[in-house]
């Protein structure tokens, strides 16, 4: 079955601090791969998305993600978090001739301490 | 533009009542979904469409009806409320399989 995990539910990270949120899917083919971030009682905004070629991507806010394909991962990076990063964060999968149909992760609620 | 837009932002429904919940994209995006998001558990599709007059089930569509007359709407219906639907519902589109723009939310409580 397709699915996304997202092993960690709850991250805490000092200002500054590196973070990475970690990503894996079970899917039958190489999918498109999201991630999002939802700010509290906000709505779901796009960061960056995977399609093909370069397999380290860039998105909004400093963030960026590197696709593994061997691992079947697409873990979302930031080289210092800033206090406005706290947030949750959703990755997601979805088939290039299925738009709009996503499979998403349980989410990371990233935490920042001063 | 105003994007995605889901109306109303809250609302309480008593066990068994009927409810629409309004979406509607001004970005002539062919791909509309609704999503359900629950403590733990991610976002979870209801229904999607991938163009006026198509629509399809999703992982979760029990109790809920969906219809896409128009290009813009995407109007969800709960035909009978139960105290399991409650939960934020989330109305997303799309161009192709580009990424979801999402509305705000609508926060649904039943008793």
């Amino acid at each position: 079955a397709q699915s996304v995990t997202q092993p960690d539910i709850h991250i805490t990270v000092s200002e500054g601090a590196s973070l990475e949120l970690r990503c894996n899917y079970s899917y039958g083919a190489t999918p498109y791969l999201f991630w999002y971030v939802q700010s509290p009682g906000q709505g779901l905004q796009l960061l960056l998305k995977y399609f093909s070629g370069d397999t380290l991507v860039q998105g909004i806010k400093g963030f960026e993600a590197e696709f593994k394909r061997s691992q079947s991962s697409f873990n979302l990076r930031k080289p210092s978090v800033h206090w406005s990063d706290a947030a949750e964060y959703f990755c997601a999968v979805g088939l290039y001739n299925q738009g709009g149909k996503l499979i998403f992760g349980q989410g990371t609620e990233l935490s920042v301490k001063p | 533009n105003a994007g995605v837009t889901q109306t109303p932002k809250f609302q309480v429904l008593k066990t068994g009542q009927s409810m629409t919940l309004q979406c509607a994209q001004d970005m002539n995006h062919e791909y509309m979904s609704w999503y359900r998001q629950d403590p733990g558990m991610g976002l979870r599709l209801i229904h999607y469409s991938v163009g006026a007059g198509i629509t399809d089930q999703g992982e979760v569509p029990n109790g809920y009806n969906v219809s896409r007359s128009t290009t813009e709407d995407f109007p969800l219906r709960l035909l009978s409320a139960a105290p399991s639907q409650t939960s934020v519902y989330f109305c997303a589109s799309s161009e192709g399989a580009l990424g979801l723009t999402f509305g705000s939310g609508t926060r649904l409580t039943v008793v």
